[in-house]
């Protein structure tokens, strides 16, 4: 069955440090990888996907991502965090083999960057 | 800024009224999408369409109907509400096509239910 797990409900870094938000996934084939971002009063908004290639994908904002097929993890980075950073980030996987219209998201984790 | 709109940004009603959630896109797309979002809750996808006249059921359990008559309309209808349907809907829309990777979601700002 397709999932994605965010183990961290919240996370808190100062502005200027570098922050990591969490995700693994499960899927029955090669995921297609994203990661998307939540403003107060605003709806989600796309940050980067992983299709293929480089394990490294760069998106938005600055920020960035790692996808790790032996940990079956794609974890969301950035080397100096914002305070504007702050939001709720969702990573979302979708099997190209099975289920192939569907996006799976994980249950989101807050960003809490403080001055 | 994606050109997705749900309306009403917030309701409240009570218990066995029929409602309508109204989403709205622009950009054309072909696929739309319900979401459900609870606090510290995965989103569940509760419908979706690839195109007019078409819709299905997704993952989520839900007594909520859709249709799709129009490209650029998805409204969601709840015939008889109750209060365990309080929650934020999402509405989504992307132009992928079968076959292709390059599909990325488009979001509206949601709605957020409350059924006393």
């Amino acid at each position: 069955a397709q999932s994605v797990a965010q183990p961290e409900d919240q996370v808190n870094v100062a502005e200027g440090n570098p922050l990591t938000v969490k995700c693994t996934y499960s899927v029955s084939g090669n995921p297609y990888l994203f990661w998307y971002v939540q403003y107060p009063n605003r709806g989600l908004q796309f940050l980067l996907k992983y299709i293929t290639g480089d394990n490294l994908v760069k998106g938005s904002y600055g920020f960035e991502a790692e996808f790790n097929k032996s940990q079956t993890s794609f974890h969301l980075k950035k080397p100096s965090a914002l305070v504007s950073d702050s939001a709720l980030y969702f990573c979302a996987v979708r099997d190209p083999v099975y289920n192939f219209n569907k996006f799976y998201f994980g249950s989101g984790t807050k960003l809490n960057v403080k001055p | 800024e994606a050109d997705i709109y749900q309306t009403p940004r917030y309701l409240v009603i009570g218990t066995g009224k029929k409602i309508t959630l109204e989403c709205s896109q622009t950009m054309g797309h072909d696929k739309m999408y319900w979401y459900q979002q609870d606090p510290g809750m995965e989103l569940h996808l509760i419908h979706y369409s690839y195109g007019v006249n078409s819709t299905e059921k997704g993952d989520l359990s839900s007594e909520s109907t859709v249709s799709r008559i129009r490209t650029e309309h998805f409204p969601l209808t709840l015939e008889s509400a109750r209060p365990s349907h309080t929650s934020q809907y999402l509405c989504a829309s992307s132009d992928q096509h079968r076959g292709t990777s390059n599909e990325k979601l488009f979001f509206g700002s949601g709605t957020q239910l409350s059924v006393l």
